[in-house]
Formats: C-alpha cells, sequence, structure tokens
C-alpha cells in the first residue's frame, strides 16, 4: 500500500524553528515528487512547494518562497518542511501529497495525514 | 501564476440531483487539470486526474471534462456522502495552483 505518514502535531512560540516530515512507503519514493500544501482554519488549500527525491530539485510558489524550506532525504524516504523562525500566521494545516510528474498521469494521490502546527506565544 | 477560478462558491442541492462544478483557469493548462474532495477534519482525496481519469476506487458518478481554460466536474447523481468542498488544481505550470473551493451542501 503507498502510503505518506507525516509527523505529529507541534506547538511553538512566535520566533522558534520547526521542521515537519513526510514519510513514503508502498512505492520507489525517488521516482514521484512530493509536495506540501497549507490549509489554514477554514480556508481552502494553498500549494506552497514541491521537491523531487530523486534529484532534490525543488520549487515553490511564490508566496513561500524565502518563508519554507523544503527538503529530502531519499535514504529514509522522506520529506521535510521547515521553518526557521515562525509565525503565528504559520499556524495551520500542513498536508504532503505524491505526485508524478509530467507527463505522466496523475495527480495529488496519496495525501498524508496532515500535521497541525500551532504558533502562539 | 496560472489563477484558477471556481464557480459556485457554494452549491445547494438535494440527493439524486445533478451537480456540475466549474473551474476556468487564467491560461490554457491543457489536459492537466484534477479535481479532489476534501471532507471536514479529512485529507483531500483525488477524484479526477488530467481531466476526466477517475482516480482508483472513485464512483462512475464521478466525470470530468474539459480542455484549455474551462473543466467541469458531474457528480451524475448525488449521494449523501458527496456533499463536501471540491477543488481544482492545475499541474502544467509551477506553482501548480489550485481554485478556491466550491462548497456543495444539501439544500
Amino acid at each position: 500500500e503507498v502510503q505518506l505518514v507525516q509527523s505529529g502535531a507541534e506547538v511553538k512560540k512566535p520566533g522558534e524553528s520547526l521542521e515537519i516530515s513526510c514519510k513514503g512507503s508502498g512505492y520507489s519514493f525517488t521516482d514521484y515528487w512530493i509536495g506540501w500544501v497549507r490549509q489554514m482554519p477554514g480556508k481552502g488549500l494553498e500549494w506552497m512547494g514541491i521537491i523531487y527525491p530523486g534529484d532534490s530539485d525543488t520549487r515553490y510558489s511564490p508566496s513561500f518562497q524565502g518563508q519554507v524550506t523544503i527538503l529530502a532525504d531519499k535514504s529514509i524516504n522522506t520529506a521535510y518542511l521547515q521553518w526557521s523562525s515562525l509565525k503565528a500566521s504559520d499556524s495551520a494545516m500542513y498536508y504532503c501529497a505524491r505526485i508524478p510528474g509530467l507527463p505522466r498521469p496523475g495527480g495529488f494521490d496519496p495525501w498524508g495525514q496532515g500535521t497541525l502546527v500551532t504558533v502562539s506565544s | 501564476e496560472i489563477v484558477l477560478t471556481q464557480s459556485p462558491a457554494t452549491l445547494s442541492l438535494s440527493p439524486g440531483e445533478r451537480a456540475t462544478l466549474s473551474c476556468r483557469a487564467s491560461q490554457s493548462v491543457s489536459s492537466y487539470l484534477a479535481w479532489y474532495q476534501q471532507k471536514p477534519g479529512q485529507a483531500p482525496r483525488l477524484l479526477i486526474y488530467d481531466t476526466s481519469n477517475r482516480a482508483t476506487g472513485i464512483p462512475a458518478r464521478f466525470s470530468g471534462s474539459g480542455s484549455g481554460t474551462d473543466f467541469t466536474l458531474t457528480i451524475s447523481s448525488l449521494e449523501p456522502e458527496d456533499f463536501a468542498v471540491y477543488y481544482c488544481q492545475q499541474r502544467s505550470n509551477w506553482p501548480h495552483s489550485f481554485g478556491q473551493g466550491t462548497k456543495l451542501e444539501i439544500k
């Protein structure tokens, strides 16, 4: 079974750093992109960025460029989303999801279960 | 950056009715358009990829159509479990933007 399992919920203070993870299993981790999606409370889905673990090619949405860092360690089939200095506005649910690169068919599937990040003083 | 605009924002229908959801792109995305369903407290689920292909396990009442800039998700006969929020997403260009969502609610 193809699965993405994310790390658990986090409660942090403004200014702190954070790394959340997404571990893939049941498929060749280096053959698919892993994307990160933010969902703020009561709001829609926002595409943050994506990484190809095979060669670490990474793309960011302009809205998130410089605000987060996306990494992957293909030796342990895990992708990461990092913040160096959290803000209260980073409080949200964060999802990872797998997608094949063009021209292979597909969409974001599967999705991780989500990681809730709460940033509060 | 490609902007996806979904309409309507909210759609009120009854079980058994047909639902038609729209997604319009600010420029052509070819056929690289997907649809997702999200229920409260759950991660999104892929329904349709590349305009018209149903994902594994998705019932035949869900269908997608369109090309270029105009796309449609149709649910032929609504079941109670179909009431949720639906998002479209393009993967033609970086960033792979999402639409703002359509909430399908029970009338």
